[in-house]
């Protein structure tokens, strides 16, 4: 069956410090990649999604990147974070063929400070 | 431009039945994602839609009017576990991506 993990599962860091998080699925091959932001009572915003290895798109332009260096991992980072930055990021997949049911991992609850 | 539109909160009461819509406006549409989510917690898939109609599941049942642009999710029988938000999402063409609305919360009491 296929996992998805994510970690830290909390993380509190000072405004202008970077950032990695980190996402990596088993038990399946070439999936889609997602990386969301839920800010506090609100929906989920895309960030990033991926179709393959070092292939990014990214939805929102901001001081965050995302890099898939192997097929089933996928990070998130900043060189400096911001205030805004804080939030509750999940990483999701999806087979990449005709489902298209997205799968989400744990989360990561970000307080810039 | 993307919209979707759902209730911010909702309260009903456990044992009754609640209606939860949705509306949307994007550009493209391939099907219609109802996800729970309880605080704290990633979401969980529910339901989706590709066609016009009922599709019933359980307790819950997700109907959509691709003319409208419009969805509903119904959630039978409520048990205090089912106060949760209720996220509607647009899967778009293209394959690639969903767009999420902002979520319904909502409380089922005693």
């Amino acid at each position: 069956s296929q996992t998805i993990h994510q970690w830290p599962a909390t993380l509190v860091q000072p405004v202008g410090s970077p950032l990695s998080l980190e996402c990596t699925v088993e038990g399946t091959s070439n999936p889609n990649l997602y990386w969301y932001r839920q800010a506090a009572g609100r929906g989920l915003q895309l960030l990033f999604y991926s179709v393959g290895i070092g292939q990014i798109s990214s939805e929102v332009p901001q001081n965050l990147s995302a890099s898939r260096p192997q097929d089933r991992q996928f990070i998130l980072s900043s060189k400096k974070l911001l205030l805004s930055d804080s939030g509750f990021y999940l990483c999701a997949w999806t087979p990449g063929t005709a489902t298209y049911e997205q799968y989400f991992g744990p989360g990561t609850r970000l307080t810039v400070t | 431009g993307q919209n979707i539109d759902q209730p911010t909160e909702m309260t009903a009461t456990e044992g009754a039945i609640v209606q939860i819509n949705c509306t949307y406006q994007t550009s493209g549409f391939n099907g219609l994602f109802w996800y729970q989510q309880h605080a704290g917690e990633a979401p969980t898939f529910l339901s989706y839609n590709v066609l016009d109609g009922l599709e019933e599941k359980g307790r819950f049942s997700s109907f959509l009017s691709r003319s409208k642009g419009y969805s509903y999710l119904l959630l039978k029988e409520l048990q205090m576990k089912d106060s949760a938000s209720y996220l509607c999402a647009v899967h778009s063409t293209g394959g690639f991506k969903t767009i999420f609305g902002a979520g319904t919360r909502l409380f089922v009491k005693a």
